[in-house]
């Protein structure tokens, strides 16, 4: 298994750009959740997702948008970047919220 | 609004000194707690975690948390600390916050460093 997997894992944008971090997991989990962690605040949670088709937001969900059309994979997309979105980006999966989440390697995104 | 607060952002320890970071949610439904770390440069794995039963809970590398639901409280303790547990700690809180689904929830982490 590859696990949870982010592409791409650096990124440098100008602000008004629009770009799609990937995430895909080979476990068939359900569920999945994209954090963003900055310094001194920890992981923030974006949006997540309790299945194929099912999503909700999470503690800061503005400027950033998901879907889940198979469950498998977990695309978070920002429509405008803005300065304020410089962070570095986290997917997660399980099974349930039962069991341990697990992480992807991250994406580094700056948008300048 | 629903929170997780872990009042420690940076611990600095000698080797084989005891350590105890702490976890305070502020939540009054049912929740399930758990325990990260992030080694530097390595992605968040679970130390442990909390359901139900036992309040005092045992994970990897000699971690241990106690859950005080009087408190609201999960903090995590080591007896003695090794240069190798120099990494960031973050603790989770599972629950309906806010109504929708059931969320994870995260603190803002605790920076600890280890001296030899």
């Amino acid at each position: 298994n590859a696990g949870v997997t982010q592409t791409p894992k650096f990124q440098v944008l100008k602000t008004g750009q629009s770009m799609t971090l990937q995430c895909a997991q080979d476990m068939n989990h359900e569920y999945m959740s994209w954090y963003r962690q900055d310094p001194g605040m920890g992981l923030r949670l974006i949006h997540y997702s309790v299945g194929a088709g099912i999503t909700d937001q999470g503690e800061v969900p503005n400027g950033y948008n998901v879907s889940r059309s198979t469950t498998e994979d977990f695309p978070l997309r920002l429509l405008s970047a803005a300065p304020s979105q410089t962070s570095v980006y986290f997917c997660a999966s399980s099974y349930s919220l039962d069991n341990e989440q697990f992480f992807g390697p991250g994406t580094r995104l700056t948008v300048l | 609004a629903q929170s997780v607060s872990q009042h420690n952002h940076h611990v600095i320890l000698s080797e084989a000194a005891s350590l105890e970071l702490g976890c305070n949610y502020s939540y009054g439904g049912t929740v399930n707690l758990f325990w990260y770390v992030q080694y530097p440069g390595q992605h968040l794995q679970l130390l442990l975690k909390y359901f139900s039963g036992d309040p005092l809970v045992k994970g990897i590398k000699g971690f241990e948390a106690e859950f005080i639901k009087s408190k609201f409280s999960f903090n995590l303790r080591k007896p003695s600390v090794q240069w190798s547990d120099t990494a960031e700690y973050f603790c989770a809180v599972r629950g309906e916050f806010s109504g929708g689904y059931n969320k994870l929830i995260f603190g803002a982490g605790t920076r600890l460093a280890v001296h030899p």
